[in-house]
């Protein structure tokens, strides 16, 4: 069964690095999102992405945050200066069509800001 | 916010049916009920989803009310695995609309 693929599946950094979290959404789907949820909290909407650009994001995603499809096959989530309260679980996920359609998520990167 | 209410936790005897249930009583004509399942902090994953008649599928079935205010997750033959987070989530069916996920009900399955 397909499925998305997300790596790494545990980054520590310090505070105030880059990082990028990088997906491979299913192959035939248009679809991207990414969700992270803080320990022991919701899973909380970041961002959705269609045709190279962004469709919708939230207050969370804020000017720290960017996204990109950089070939065809990964999708990334970068996170420009980390702070303390990025620590969380980071979700990648796709969908195929913009009609009642299931999303499928990955795994998840567990993202630890020192 | 999220649209709908669900119990904090409950509990089902493995080999029962776990009968999961959800308020909705704001949903729209063109809002669909999804559920997903979160196992221990893994990714959500996608269980079945209707907009007003049942559904079943290999994972469950979706009772939905005659007027869509409430619904009911059923998984037949609760097994072990089945312990998570199972999260009611209204969204409407085209577009890529983001989906909202509330605190859910975790269901434990006792042996």
């Amino acid at each position: 069964e397909p499925e998305v693929t997300q790596t790494p599946s545990h980054q520590v950094t310090q505070m105030g690095q880059e990082v990028i979290l990088r997906c491979v959404p299913i192959s035939n789907h248009l679809y991207f999102y990414w969700y992270r949820q803080i320990l022991g909290q919701k899973v909380e909407f970041l961002v959705s992405f269609y045709n190279n650009e962004i469709s919708e994001k939230s207050e969370i995603f804020d000017d720290q945050f960017s996204v990109e499809r950089p070939d065809g096959s990964n999708f990334t989530l970068k996170i420009r200066s980390t702070k303390l309260e990025d620590s969380a679980m980071y979700f990648c996920a796709s969908s195929w069509d913009r009609s009642d359609t299931e999303a499928f998520f990955g795994q998840g990167t567990r993202l630890t800001v020192v | 916010d999220a649209k709908t209410t669900q119990p904090t936790s409950m509990d089902c005897a493995e080999g029962r049916a776990a009968n999961l249930p959800c308020n909705h009583s704001t949903i729209s004509g063109n809002e669909y009920v999804y559920w997903y399942r979160q196992i221990h902090s893994q990714g959500p994953q996608y269980i079945i989803h209707g907009l007003k008649n049942n559904e079943t599928n290999e994972m469950a079935s979706l009772i939905i009310t005659e007027d869509r205010k409430s619904s009911t997750l059923i998984l037949p033959h609760a097994t072990l695995r089945d312990t998570a987070v199972y999260y009611c989530i209204v969204r409407v069916g085209f577009g890529n609309e983001k989906l909202t996920f509330g605190t859910g009900t975790r269901l434990t399955i006792i042996p």
